[in-house]
């Protein structure tokens, strides 16, 4: 069963907008929340990370906002820019040390 | 330029066969991971191992192996391939202790027919 969920299978936005991806998850005893953005034929990279004593972390045009109480994360990016396009895949993990588990990746089109 | 390396990149397979894809790290990352990559399923664990010596099972480890002789290098063998596990493998690896992001390879692909 997946305990981490990306609902959007693909988004759009136009350059210079807002680029906001979900993900949620069902596990309450995750406490750390990675961002990764992958292009094709290319390993995922980190983007930006929260863990559940905070509920925003911000790196410059990213932002990732923690819901515990509804065991939602989301990921702003803004402006959004062409180079931007890739997939995003949200994880978490329990504890230092554990595994991560990933959702199943957002594709993230930033239309010129 | 630090960081992990896969082999092969790409590789296909009959059926049947052996296969190892290779992983080494040059970071001095204790832990260690394999994912699968496979369309509308996200990256999922098949084994993983948080220091020399040990290793685990993660989400989907039917059908593969790993070993950790040593920090750098954690092989991943399909002992007899099916053409289910085709797919795209990553490894990663992160520094134990605390929080920390998990650094990922190139990727290999694997074709089994």
């Amino acid at each position: 069963d997946q305990q981490v969920k990306q609902n959007s299978p693909s988004l759009s936005v136009q350059e210079g907008r807002i680029s906001i991806l979900n993900c949620d998850y069902t596990n309450s005893m995750f406490d750390y929340f990675l961002w990764y953005k992958k292009y094709p034929a290319e390993g995922p990279t980190f983007l930006i990370s929260i863990s559940s004593i905070k509920d925003k972390n911000e790196d410059g045009r990213f932002t990732v906002f923690l819901n515990k109480s509804a065991k939602h994360l989301s990921l702003h990016i803004v402006p959004s820019q062409p180079g931007d396009s890739a997939v995003y895949f949200c994880a978490a993990s329990a504890g230092s040390g554990n595994q991560f588990y990933f959702g199943t990746g957002t594709s993230l089109t930033v239309i010129p | 330029i630090a960081g992990i390396t896969q082999a092969p990149t790409s590789q296909i397979l009959a059926a049947g066969r052996r296969m190892t894809l290779r992983c080494t790290q040059d970071m001095r990352h204790n832990a260690m991971y394999w994912y699968r990559q496979d369309l509308g399923l996200g990256l999922r664990l098949i084994h993983y191992s948080n220091t020399a010596g040990t290793t685990g099972k993660g989400e989907v480890p039917d059908g593969y192996s790993v070993s950790r002789a040593n920090t750098d290098d954690f092989p991943l063998t399909l002992a007899s391939a099916v053409p289910s596990q085709t797919s795209v493998y990553f490894c990663a690896s992160r520094a134990q202790g605390g929080t920390g992001e998990l650094f990922f390879g190139e990727g290999s692909r694997l074709t089994v027919l």
